[in-house]
């Protein structure tokens, strides 16, 4: 399976600011993709990032507060917008073949909004 | 609306006994169902998977069976051993879609 970096592996920041998360893979990967580990949940799915066009979100996230970048096959950014306390949660970024096939996952970002 | 549920927060086994793990689930468009563990401070390892045109798939000392009919699927891992502690999550997809819905995951325990 692929090696998925991120970066920062933790940062703590301030109501209002924003963070991009950078997520590396050591080889090209069809899909990427988005996920939130809020305390306590599970895993929710942002968004699906694709490769020289617009991601596609999942219900009840959207472009202006979660834009994503994927300039090629091997990276992704995902940045927090205008951060609020209730987006301190892990954001995990995973690759995949696709539909029907297994996720890899990167080892996270933990984010502390205070 | 939870779709995928672990209703087991917690479980602990002894070395060397069996632990399974169990993950119900409310959609039937459901038709891939995978288990990850997850370790503090890393991201979910992808374990096993399985397709709803079987109902069991086995790897080394993991098995996951599934039962469609009650919409229910578990992990059985033997023997247990002290480095599987950790916290499990059960996660489905739609075929023709490619989000996974996780369950909250069971944290466990296998003591010596």
């Amino acid at each position: 399976s692929a090696v998925i970096s991120q970066k920062p592996s933790r940062d703590i920041c301030q109501r209002g600011t924003s963070l991009t998360i950078q997520c590396q893979v050591d080889s090209q990967v069809t899909m990427m993709f988005w996920y939130r580990q809020q305390p306590g949940q599970s895993l929710t799915l942002i968004a699906t990032a694709n490769q020289g066009s617009e991601a596609t979100y999942e219900s009840g996230f959207v472009i202006d507060k979660f834009p994503i970048s994927r300039p090629n096959l091997t990276f992704s950014t995902l940045t927090v917008s205008n951060m609020s306390p209730e987006d301190s949660s892990i954001y995990l970024c995973s690759v995949g073949e696709g539909a029907g096939y297994e996720q890899y996952f990167g080892p996270g970002t933990r984010l502390t909004v205070t | 609306d939870q779709q995928v549920k672990q209703n087991s927060p917690s479980l602990s086994v002894q070395e060397g006994r069996i632990s399974i793990l169990n993950c119900d689930y409310t959609n039937s468009m459901f038709d891939y169902f995978l288990w990850y563990k997850k370790y503090p401070a890393e991201g979910p390892t992808f374990l096993i998977s399985i397709s709803s045109i079987k109902d069991k798939n086995e790897d080394g000392r993991f098995t996951v069976f599934l039962n469609k009919s009650a919409k229910h699927l578990s992990l059985h891992i033997v023997p247990s051993q002290p480095g599987d502690s950790a916290v499990y999550f059960c996660a489905a997809s739609e075929n023709s879609g490619y989000a996974l819905n996780f369950g909250k995951g069971t944290s466990l325990l296998v003591t010596p």
